[in-house]
């Protein structure tokens, strides 16, 4: 098993440009989280989806920022227009079940927004 | 409201010392805690969780509710052990974690 896969690893954009990340979760899995790392906040949950569904999405800094989750294996965090300040790494991590199990997750996207 | 503090950014101990990383949390009710590792070029992993009251390569961590900490401890320290170390905290049947600043820890040889 590959585990979380995330694409593309790194991304470098402009200023206003759109920006998809991609996250394809462990098969069976039916959690799926998007978390957001910089060096002033750390880790930071942007939002998580039980069963292809939005359960909390109070993590979404504005509305620039977009998930979804159009099946089990498959979700997007988009950024439109992209700005600087969400240069930053993003992490998609996946679980099976609730609270107390193991988050997997993936290696990550640097986004570089100049 | 939830928080998970870290106050040691950077913590850099002696190969064969006894290491502590410190973790404190506020939180209303009662918290599940983690410490998640991310050794260099890895993914974030799970280290342990307390309620397993496991010890995982060596390391333990007690939840603490009258000082509400989680500190991760490990009587001699190995040189693999250099990573970064992220506590977290989840809402007993909540799913959303939320994790503390990070310590990276060194162990020089």
């Amino acid at each position: 098993d590959a585990g979380v896969i995330q694409s593309p690893r790194h991304e470098v954009t402009e200023m206003g440009q759109e920006v998809t990340l991609r996250c394809k979760p462990i098969s069976g899995h039916n959690s799926l989280f998007w978390y957001r790392q910089t060096m002033m906040r750390g880790l930071e949950l942007l939002i998580y989806f039980n069963n292809n569904v939005p359960i909390d999405d109070s993590g979404m800094p504005e509305d620039r920022f977009s998930a979804k989750m159009p099946n089990a294996s498959f979700s997007t965090l988009k950024i439109q227009p992209s700005e600087p300040r969400d240069s930053a790494v993003y992490f998609c991590a996946s679980s099976f079940g609730g609270t107390s199990y193991e988050q997997y997750f993936g290696p990550g996207t640097r986004l570089t927004v100049t | 409201a939830q928080r998970v503090t870290q106050p040691e950014k950077l913590l850099s101990v002696f190969k064969g010392a006894p290491v502590e990383l410190k973790c404190n949390y506020s939180y209303s009710g009662s918290p599940e805690l983690f410490w998640y590792v991310q050794y260099s070029r890895q993914r974030l992993q799970l280290l342990l969780r307390h309620i397993s009251r496991e010890s995982i390569k060596g390391f333990t961590a007690d939840l603490n509710k009258g000082e509400t900490s989680f500190h991760l401890k490990k009587p001699f320290a190995q040189e693999e052990d250099s990573a970064m170390y992220y506590c977290a905290l989840s809402g007993r049947g909540a799913q959303k974690l939320v994790f503390g600043q990070g310590t990276r820890l060194t162990i020089n040889p």
